[in-house]
């Protein structure tokens, strides 16, 4: 069946990179897409980017400059990195099969900035 | 940015029908889908492509709009469908709403 599944710190310091990894089970990343949705405790969702089927990838406007997302196509793998942390960065972050719906999701990974 | 409007709560009695309206900044023809969050879970899909009833699904959730205002229907309500509901769009890549949290009375 489809699955996916964050990894990654909890804590990371102000100023500093988070890097999570989402592995994937139940279909290939060259055939599906695969986004990052992250979600501040009580807000919305919020879309940060994507990896597509094909290699390529997109990113939202406002976290373009910070975020850099890849694959390993071979270990069934999606990666985020997203530099500058700030405390406003804290929430749970989702990776999500992309259909231009999120039909499968991840169970998140919560994220704490601080120092 | 495509930006979504929702009504931030909603209060209902079980056995009722519930209408959760999200409206688009810009048109996103029908490329409006619907998730339900129960608190400390992921989303989960309800309703792709404005109208279309996700897998697993029961019927009485639906979907419905095009353009810029969609609407998702709960008919009847039971107390299972406590959560926030979140509307998202993919016409112009992928915006979120800010959720509709409902309640049952």
């Amino acid at each position: 069946q489809v699955q996916l599944k964050e990894s990654g710190p909890g804590l990371v310091q102000p100023s500093e990179t988070l890097s999570l990894t989402c592995t994937v089970s139940g279909f290939s990343l060259t055939s599906y897409s695969v986004s990052w949705v992250r979600q501040p405790s009580g807000k919305g969702p919020e879309w940060m980017g994507r990896m597509w089927y094909d290699g390529d990838t997109a990113y939202n406007s406002a976290l373009k400059s910070r975020l850099s997302i890849s694959r390993d196509t071979s270990k069934n793998q999606v990666f985020l990195k997203m530099n500058s942390l700030q405390t406003d960065d804290t929430g749970t972050y989702y990776c999500t099969r992309d259909r231009r719906y999120f039909d499968y999701w991840g169970q998140g990974v919560m994220v704490t900035v601080s120092s | 940015d495509t930006v979504l409007t929702q009504s931030p709560a909603l209060a209902v009695s079980p056995g009722e029908r519930v209408s959760i309206s999200c409206r688009a900044s810009e048109g996103v023809n029908s490329y409006m889908h619907w998730y339900q969050q129960k608190p400390g879970q992921q989303p989960k899909l309800l309703i792709y492509k404005a109208s279309n009833l996700a897998s697993g699904v029961p019927a009485r959730f639906s979907g419905s709009g095009s353009g810029t205002d969609f609407t998702l229907t709960i008919d009847p309500v039971e107390a299972d469908d406590t959560a926030t509901y979140f509307c998202q769009q993919s016409w112009n890549d992928r915006t979120f709403g800010g959720g509709t949290k409902l309640e049952l009375k």
